[in-house]
C-alpha cells in the first residue's frame, strides 16, 4: 500500500515565523502535491512537483514555497506565517498526474 | 477556474438505507472521475473511479454513475453503515490541458 506521511498532525506557530511542513511517500511516485483545505472551499492546490527539483504553482501559491530535493520528499514552506494561513494542509502523491492521488493524514496548522 | 460542484452539502441517512451523493461537473472534456472519502481527522481516500467512456462502475457496496449528457456524476452506497459517515467529494481530470479539479464535498451522516 502507498503510504504518505506528514511530519506533524498539529502545529501551532506565531505570526512571522518560518514554517516547514514535510511530506514523505514510499511508492516512488513522480508527482507530489500540497493542498490546503478550508471549510466550504474544498481542496485548493498550492504547489505540485512532477520530478525532483521541479515545481509548478497551483491555484494559491502566494505566501508559500516548496522544495523537492529527493523524490520521496516534498516540503512546503511558509516564509513568514500569517493568521490567514491557518488551515489543514494535505500532501498527496501519484504515479502520474492523471492517476488517483494518495493523501497523507494532514497537518492542522494554527498561526496565532 | 472551473469547479466541480455538489448538489447537497449535507446528507443524513438511516443505517441500512442506500445513499446517493451527487456531483455536477462543468468540463465536458473531462476524461476521468474519482470519488474520495474523507473521514474526520484523516486525509482523503480513493473509493472508486470511472473513465469517461463508461456509464457505470461497481465496487464493493459502491457504484458510480456517469451521465455525460448532463455532466453529472453520482456515488451510490448500498446498505449504508456508520463507518460510511464522512465527507465525500468528486474529482475530475482532463487529459487535455493536464487539469484536475476537486469538488467541495458532501458530508454524509449515518444515523444508527
Amino acid at each position: 500500500d502507498v503510504k504518505v506521511t506528514q511530519s506533524s498532525r498539529y502545529l501551532v506557530k506565531r505570526t512571522g515565523e518560518k514554517v516547514f511542513l514535510e511530506c514523505v511517500q514510499d511508492m516512488d511516485h513522480e508527482n507530489m502535491f500540497w493542498y490546503r483545505q478550508d471549510p466550504g472551499l474544498g481542496l485548493r492546490l498550492i504547489y505540485f512537483s512532477y520530478d525532483v527539483k521541479m515545481k509548478e504553482k497551483g491555484d494559491i501559491p502566494e505566501g508559500y514555497s516548496v522544495s523537492r530535493e529527493k523524490k520521496e520528499r516534498f516540503s512546503l514552506i511558509l516564509e513568514s506565517a500569517s493568521t490567514n494561513q491557518t488551515s489543514m494542509y494535505l500532501c498527496a502523491s501519484s504515479l502520474d498526474w492523471s492517476y488517483e492521488q494518495y493523501f497523507g493524514p494532514g497537518t492542522r496548522l494554527t498561526v496565532t | 477556474g472551473e469547479s466541480v460542484g455538489l448538489h447537497l452539502p449535507t446528507l443524513s441517512v438511516q443505517e441500512g438505507d442506500n445513499s446517493i451523493i451527487n456531483c455536477a461537473y462543468s468540463n465536458s472534456a473531462s476524461d476521468y472521475f474519482i470519488w474520495y472519502k474523507q473521514e474526520s481527522g484523516k486525509g482523503p481516500q480513493f473509493i472508486i473511479d470511472i473513465r469517461s467512456n463508461m456509464d457505470k462502475r461497481q465496487g464493493q457496496r459502491v457504484t458510480v454513475l456517469l451521465n455525460k449528457t448532463v455532466k453529472h456524476l453520482s456515488l451510490q452506497i448500498a446498505a449504508t453503515q456508520p463507518g460510511d459517515s464522512a465527507v465525500y467529494f468528486c474529482a475530475e481530470i482532463s487529459y487535455t490541458g493536464n487539469q484536475f479539479y476537486f469538488g467541495t464535498g458532501t458530508s454524509l451522516t449515518v444515523i444508527p
